[in-house]
């Protein structure tokens, strides 16, 4: 069964420290797709980085960084410095291609609260 | 921002009653995802249409079904409304290239309300 965990629930850090979000998947397909989104309070999930299942090569952008690990199945986002605007959830998600159909199986979420 | 609308922003109904939620693609896509988000979970595929028909389907009733139109747009037909069906429905636009995905681009979402 395909599966996303976020064990996370919430995390509260202070502005400027930096923080991890986890993320574990399950698939047992050897092509598939992984996403981060982030959520702000308007609710629009907001696409930050999409990663295949060929490519294990950590991915820096800005503040942000992602470490993909196949070994044990972790997909992990790294916000560096954080400020009061990288509140909001965060989602984790995998893609596979079932039939066709590229549907997106997202984890429960990582609520982050960045406070100044 | 994506390009993705979504109509309307909010929505109340009562149990039983019938609702549709629209959805606009962004320019060039011609795929549509659409997904349940109920309060403090992730959001969960309901169906999907590529050009113009459905193109795989969650785990959800035949009460809940959609359309797809030729400008790509499409809609999201729930009957007889539950209480459980009180959520935040997002409308995801793709551009569908065959094998392997495209990333989903998502609108604001609906917030439905059945009391």
């Amino acid at each position: 069964a395909q599966k996303v965990t976020q064990a996370q629930t919430e995390i509260s850090v202070v502005e400027k420290e930096d923080v991890t979000l986890d993320c574990v998947y399950e698939t047992r397909d050897t092509t598939y797709y992984l996403f981060w989104y982030k959520q702000p309070p308007s609710g629009e999930l907001v696409f930050l980085i999409r990663r295949n299942s060929f490519d294990e090569q950590n991915e820096i952008s800005g503040r942000y960084s992602w470490n993909f690990q196949k070994s044990t199945s972790s997909f992990n986002f790294t916000i560096t410095a954080s400020q009061v605007v990288d509140s909001a959830v965060y989602f984790c998600a995998l893609s596979e291609a079932r039939a066709g159909t590229y549907k997106y199986i997202f984890g429960t979420g990582t609520r982050l609260k960045v406070l100044a | 921002e994506t390009g993705v609308t979504q109509s309307p922003t909010h929505l109340i109904k009562t149990r039983g009653q019938q609702v549709t939620l629209r959805c606009s693609s962004q320019s060039g896509h011609n795929t549509v995802s659409w997904y349940q988000q109920a309060l403090g979970q992730g959001p969960q595929f309901i169906f999907q249409y590529y050009r113009e028909e459905e193109n795989g389907r969650g785990n959800f009733p035949p009460r809940f079904s959609g359309l797809q139109f030729p400008n790509y747009s499409s809609e999201l037909n729930v009957n007889a409304l539950e209480l459980d069906d009180s959520a935040l429905y997002l409308c995801a636009s793709s551009l569908a290239r065959g094998r392997g995905t495209d990333t989903q681009y998502f609108g604001p979402g609906t917030r439905l309300t059945v009391l």
